[in-house]
């Protein structure tokens, strides 16, 4: 069976700080791979996927990166936080396209 | 505009009182459309895949439907343990990204 997991759970972070969040998948071969930032009262936004080893698409236009250098890795990245990247994010897989399957998210604060 | 919407935003329901969530959409060439169960601090749990109009899918007191410009999702006899936010979200055409409702917040009480 295909599991995915995320670290670290709980984040707190100062404003301008670097961040990363990394996500790996097991069970499955090359899937696709997303990361989500989901606010309150607005919904899970994509914010990058990758249907391959070094290939992002980005969505947001942001202080944001991503980068897969692995098949089933998958990291999120910020060189300067913002207190506006404070949120609960969540990577998810996929077979091609279809349903996607979501880890237990990360909870960042910047404070 | 968005392109899904669900209602109500929220939901409270006693202990055996069957109910419906809405989820509509505006999308052209939907190519499927999703259901997923989110518990507080929780990454969101897969329920169905619905791919054409008239498709119905169950689990357990759970029954989800497809139209052509919306999706239901019926509870049938509720228990405190079906409280959580349900998630709809709309995949158009070869796409691979999912776009998703703001979700409807639904409480059992016993």
């Amino acid at each position: 069976s295909q599991t995915i997991h995320q670290w670290p759970a709980t984040l707190v972070q100062p404003v301008g700080s670097p961040l990363s969040l990394e996500c790996t998948v097991e069970g499955t071969s090359n899937p696709n791979l997303y990361w989500y930032r989901q606010a309150a009262g607005r919904g899970l936004q994509l914010l990058f996927y990758s249907v391959g080893i070094g290939q992002i698409s980005s969505e947001v236009p942001q202080n944001l990166s991503a980068s897969r250098p692995q098949d089933r890795q998958f990291i999120l990245s910020s060189k300067k936080l913002l207190l506006s990247d404070s949120g609960f994010y969540l990577c998810a897989w996929s077979r091609q396209g279809g349903e996607q399957y979501f880890g237990p998210g990360t909870r960042l604060t910047v404070t | 505009e968005d392109q899904v919407t669900q209602s109500p935003e929220a939901l409270r329901l006693q202990e055996g009182e069957s109910s419906s969530l809405n989820c509509s959409y505006t999308v052209s060439g939907l190519r499927g459309l999703f259901w997923y169960r989110q518990d507080p601090g929780k990454g969101p749990e897969f329920l169905f895949t619905l791919y054409s109009a008239g498709e119905e899918k169950e689990k357990e007191r759970l029954k989800a439907t497809l139209t052509k410009k919306e999706s239901f999702l019926h509870i049938t006899a509720p228990k405190p343990e079906d409280s959580a936010t349900y998630l709809c979200a709309v995949q158009e055409g070869s796409n691979y990204k999912l776009t998703f409702g703001k979700g409807t917040l639904l409480t059992v009480n016993p």
